[in-house]
């Protein structure tokens, strides 16, 4: 049981270059998120997912594209990557939330992405 | 935007002590989280505590709840350098889809 794979871990790009993180939970989650990490900053949702072929925007969604073909998967593009995309990115997932109260979200260990 | 800010953003103590972290919010909501984040690693679910719950423990973890004051604190009791990591609150936005909104977080570090 891996839990939240994410792929690659590192990555270096040049600015406008594309690239995709793939995102891969064996929990029968429901539930997908993409979030990025700056310095001295919490965690921003960038896009999410409440279900296979189902995505939404979070709160920083710009320069971003999502797509959840399969209930287990999630991936992340950067079509023309810009140097303010240089971040961490986690993904995160979670079983659906009951009536009142959330699921814990269970996290990868990220992808860190420099853009130069 | 961030719901919930914590404080201090840094604490340093020694092994065996206890930590306490505070979190405050700015909306209602139905329930608050606390995360870890190890160095390098992804965050880790340590406890969740509903709006109707005061107090939650889980082994050394004692989470409190404060809703009229939007307000939560996480205490580590018999704090060990393996506690060293960064700690996150998180709070649940208007609307649905069982997001969160993170803190910036409290950087602790225990000394052995």
């Amino acid at each position: 049981n891996a839990g939240v794979t994410q792929t690659p871990k590192f990555r270096v790009l040049k600015t406008g270059q594309s690239m995709t993180l793939l995102c891969a939970q064996d929990m029968n989650h429901e539930y997908m998120y993409w979030y990025r990490q700056d310095p001295g900053m919490g965690l921003r949702l960038i896009h999410y997912s409440v279900g296979e072929g189902t995505t939404a925007k979070g709160e920083v969604p710009d320069g971003y594209n999502v797509s959840r073909l399969k209930k287990q998967n999630f991936l992340l593009g950067l079509e023309s990557a810009a140097p303010s995309q240089t971040s961490v990115y986690f993904c995160a997932s979670s079983y659906f939330p009951t009536a009142d109260s959330n699921q814990p979200q269970h996290f990868g260990d990220g992808t860190r992405l420099s853009i130069l | 935007s961030q719901q919930g800010e914590e404080d201090p953003q840094a604490l340093s103590i020694q092994e065996g002590e206890n930590a306490t972290m505070n979190c405050s919010y700015k909306t209602s909501i139905n329930n608050l989280q606390w995360y870890r984040q190890n160095s390098g690693r992804g965050l880790v679910h340590l406890i969740l505590i509903r709006s109707n719950e005061r107090e939650k423990h889980s082994g050394r973890l004692r989470v409190t709840l404060d809703t009229s004051k939007k307000s939560s604190s996480l205490l580590i009791t018999a704090s060990r350098a393996a506690d060293t990591a960064s700690y996150f609150c998180a709070t649940p936005p208007k609307g649905y889809g069982n997001k969160l909104v993170f803190g910036a977080g409290t950087i602790l570090r225990v000394k052995s």
